[in-house]
C-alpha cells in the first residue's frame, strides 16, 4: 500500500531559525513529490519535485528530491511568524492520484 | 485567475439529514478530485474526475456518498444520510491534467451533530 510519512508531526522554532522537515515514502511507481502549506484554510501549492538531486527554491523556502532515499526535505531559513502551518507532502504515482502524509505542524514564535 | 470555488464554506446538520457540496474549478483545468481531511490528518481522495468521468472512486463510500460532475465543469458531492464520522473539511481541487500539480478550493467543514 502506498505510503506517505512525514516527520517531525509538530515543531515549535523561533523567529530567524532555520528548519528542516522531512518527508519519505513507499509509492508504486512514483511520478512527483509535491509540498503544500496550509494555514486554515486550503493547502497552498509550494513545489513539485520529479527529478532527484535538483533542488528547488522560492524565496526562503527550498526543496529537493532523494529517489534513492525515496524522501525529500523542505527547508526553511530566517522563518517568520507567517510560516506557522501545516506544511504536507504528498506523492503522485502513475494513476495521478495524490497520496498526503499527516502533515508538520510548524509554530513560529516572535 | 480566479481559483477553485467551494461553497458552503461551513455546514452543521444532525444526523441521518441529507447535505451536499458543489464545486466549480479552474477555467480549463480537465481533472477534478474531492477530498476528506480529518482533523490532524492529511487529505486522502475520495474520488477524481477526468472530465466527466469517474477514474477513481476506490476510496468513496458508495452506501452514502455520490458524487456528479456533469458536463465536465463543476461538480457536486453528496452525503445521504450523514453519520457522526462524516465530520470533516471536504476539499475540491482541480489540475490541469492529471500529472501537473493540483490547486485546492478553500473547502467546506462539515459538522454532524
Amino acid at each position: 500500500e502506498d505510503k506517505v510519512v512525514q516527520s517531525p508531526l509538530s515543531l515549535v522554532v523561533h523567529e530567524g531559525d532555520t528548519v528542516t522537515l522531512n518527508c519519505s515514502y513507499e509509492v508504486t511507481n512514483f511520478r512527483s513529490l509535491l509540498w503544500y502549506k496550509q494555514e486554515k484554510k486550503a493547502p497552498t501549492f509550494l513545489f513539485m519535485l520529479t527529478s532527484s538531486g535538483i533542488e528547488k527554491k522560492s524565496g526562503r523556502l527550498s526543496s529537493i528530491l532523494d529517489k534513492k532515499e525515496l524522501s525529500s526535505i523542505l527547508n526553511i531559513t530566517a522563518t517568520q511568524t507567517g510560516d506557522s502551518a501545516i506544511y504536507l507532502c504528498a506523492t503522485v504515482g502513475n494513476t495521478g492520484k495524490l497520496i498526503f502524509g499527516q502533515g508538520t505542524t510548524l509554530q513560529v514564535k516572535p | 485567475e480566479a481559483g477553485v470555488v467551494q461553497s458552503p464554506r461551513y455546514k452543521i446538520i444532525e444526523k441521518k439529514q441529507p447535505v451536499a457540496f458543489w464545486c466549480n474549478p479552474i477555467s480549463g483545468h480537465n481533472t477534478l478530485y474531492w477530498y476528506r481531511q480529518n482533523l490532524g490528518q492529511g487529505p486522502e481522495l475520495l474520488i477524481r474526475y477526468e472530465n466527466e468521468e469517474a477514474v477513481d472512486d476506490s476510496q468513496l463510500p458508495k452506501d452514502r456518498f455520490s458524487a456528479e460532475r456533469l458536463k465536465g465543469v463543476d461538480s457536486t458531492l453528496k452525503i445521504q444520510p450523514a453519520e457522526l464520522g462524516d465530520s470533516a473539511v471536504y476539499l475540491c481541487a482541480s489540475s490541469l491534467d492529471r500529472s501537473t500539480e493540483q490547486f485546492f478550493g478553500p473547502g467546506t467543514r462539515l459538522t454532524v451533530l
